[in-house]
């Protein structure tokens, strides 16, 4: 079955940066990325999507990549600000009817 | 508007316990339907998923079961709570496989 390999477990960066989170999926088969961010103590809210017959897609100062070639995506963050402070999660769609979740990156944003 | 309700949003229950969280989805028609659960500062791993009425797959074997009754309800049992069923279970639902998941807002439960 699909495998979601997200790295890193943690990031910190200073406010202002950017941050990258890299995901790595098995699948050939799998066509539907999306990122959460889940804030402490709240559910995980989707920020951003992408389909496999799309190799980037931007919102704001967010954006996603996609090789499916190297079977990686990954979630980049410009100017980042003290509320980008949470749990990111990547995921993959299964054969089934499931979504495979990465382990999750706390990414901080320091002062 | 689709909305994804659970309850309760907080519970504390003794070790051999029974347990019912429910989940309900509005503003969609046969919803795939979601069971996760998230230990304190853990990834989310995936209990139970439902494709139709009374169709239930598991995924981790343990002393949980879910339930189906009706198109969008959706609800998750235990006859004895463990210590290790302690965590954050969050219900979500999709209009497909490759459809994005939404969250409810979950369930704390402490099991002491």
């Amino acid at each position: 079955g699909e495998n979601v390999e997200q790295h890193p477990s943690t990031l910190s960066v200073q406010e202002g940066d950017s941050a990258v989170i890299k995901c790595t999926y098995s699948d050939s088969a799998s066509n539907y990325f999306p990122w959460y961010k889940q804030e402490l103590g709240k559910r995980p809210q989707l920020i951003i999507d992408i389909r496999s017959n799309v190799g980037e897609k931007k919102d704001q100062r967010i954006a996603v990549t996609l090789n499916k070639t190297a079977k990686h995506f990954s979630l980049h963050i410009t100017e980042t600000q003290p509320e980008d402070s949470a749990v990111y999660f990547c995921a993959a769609s299964g054969r089934d009817d499931k979504i495979i979740f990465g382990k999750g990156t706390r990414l901080h944003i320091l002062p | 508007s689709q909305t994804i309700h659970q309850w309760p949003a907080t519970l504390v229950q003794p070790v051999g316990s029974p347990l019912s969280l429910e989940c309900t989805v509005e503003g969609t028609s046969n919803p795939n339907l979601y069971w996760y659960r998230q230990a304190a500062g853990r990834g989310l791993q995936l209990l139970f998923y439902s494709v139709g009425i009374g169709q239930i797959s598991s995924e981790v074997p343990q002393n949980l079961s879910a339930s189906r009754p009706q198109d969008r309800q959706f609800i998750l049992s235990s006859k004895k709570l463990l210590l290790s069923d302690s965590g954050f279970y969050l219900c979500a639902w999709s209009q497909g496989r490759t459809d994005t998941q939404y969250f409810g807002p979950g369930t704390r439960l402490t099991v002491l």
